[in-house]
C-alpha cells in the first residue's frame, strides 16, 4: 500500500521560508512523479509543481517560479517543497501526491501540512 | 494557461438523487480530465481519470463522460457519504483544477 507521509504543521513569519517533506513508502519512489498542491482556507485546489525523482526533472506552475524549490532524495524516498519569501496568502494546507502518468491523475495523496504565515 | 470552468458551484440534493457536475476547459484537452472528491479536512480522492475511467475501488455509481467540449461527472444515486466537494482537473498542459462543486444535503 502506497503511503505519503508529510511533515508536521508550521508557523512562519512573513518573508521567511518553509520546507515541507513528503516521504513515500510501499512502492518504488523512482517509478513516479511527486506533485505538490496547496489549498488556502475555504478555497480550491492549486497545483504548484512536480518533480520526477528518477531524472530530477521539475516543472513549476508559472505563479510559483522563482519562489518554490522542489527536490528529492532517492536514498530516503523523500521529496521536499521549499517556499520562499512567505506572505500571509501562502497560509494553506500543502499536499504532496503521486502522479503515475499524466493521463491518470494523482492517485495517492499525503494528509497535508498546514503552513500558517503570521507576524 | 488552460482554465477550467466548473458548474454549478454548489447544489443541494437528496439521498438517491442523480447528480451531474460539468466542467468546461478553455481549450481542447484530449480527454486529460480527472475528477476528485474532497471531504472537509481530508485530502482529495481520485474518482475518475481520463474523462471516463473509474479509479480502482471507487463505487460504480460514479461515472465520467465527455460530450463535445464538456466533461461531466455523474453520481447515479447519491449516498450519504457522497456529500462532499468535487473538483475537475485537466492534465493536458500542466495541471489546472476547476473551482469545485459543493454537494450539500437538501
Amino acid at each position: 500500500q502506497v503511503q505519503l507521509v508529510q511533515s508536521g504543521a508550521e508557523v512562519k513569519q512573513p518573508g521567511s521560508s518553509v520546507m515541507v517533506s513528503c516521504q513515500a513508502s510501499g512502492d518504488t519512489f523512482t517509478k513516479y512523479t511527486i506533485t505538490w498542491v496547496r489549498q488556502a482556507p475555504g478555497q480550491g485546489l492549486e497545483w504548484m509543481g512536480r518533480i520526477i525523482p528518477s531524472v530530477n526533472i521539475r516543472n513549476l506552475a508559472p505563479e510559483f517560479q522563482g519562489r518554490v524549490t522542489l527536490t528529492a532524495d532517492k536514498s530516503t524516498n523523500t521529496a521536499y517543497m521549499e517556499l520562499n519569501n512567505l506572505r500571509s496568502d501562502d497560509t494553506a494546507v500543502y499536499y504532496c501526491a503521486r502522479e503515475t502518468t499524466t493521463f491518470k491523475g494523482f492517485d495517492y495523496w499525503g494528509l497535508g501540512t498546514l503552513v500558517t504565515v503570521s507576524p | 494557461d488552460i482554465q477550467m470552468t466548473q458548474s454549478p458551484s454548489s447544489l443541494s440534493a437528496s439521498v438517491g438523487d442523480r447528480v451531474t457536475i460539468t466542467c468546461r476547459p478553455s481549450q481542447s484537452i484530449n480527454s486529460y480530465l480527472n475528477w476528485y472528491q474532497q471531504k472537509p479536512g481530508k485530502a482529495p480522492k481520485l474518482l475518475i481519470y481520463g474523462a471516463s475511467s473509474l479509479q480502482s475501488g471507487v463505487p460504480s455509481r460514479f461515472s465520467g463522460s465527455e460530450s463535445g467540449t464538456d466533461f461531466t461527472l455523474t453520481i447515479s444515486s447519491l449516498q450519504p457519504e457522497d456529500f462532499a466537494t468535487y473538483y475537475c482537473q485537466q492534465g493536458y498542459r500542466g495541471w489546472t483544477f476547476g473551482q469545485g462543486t459543493k454537494v450539500e444535503i437538501k
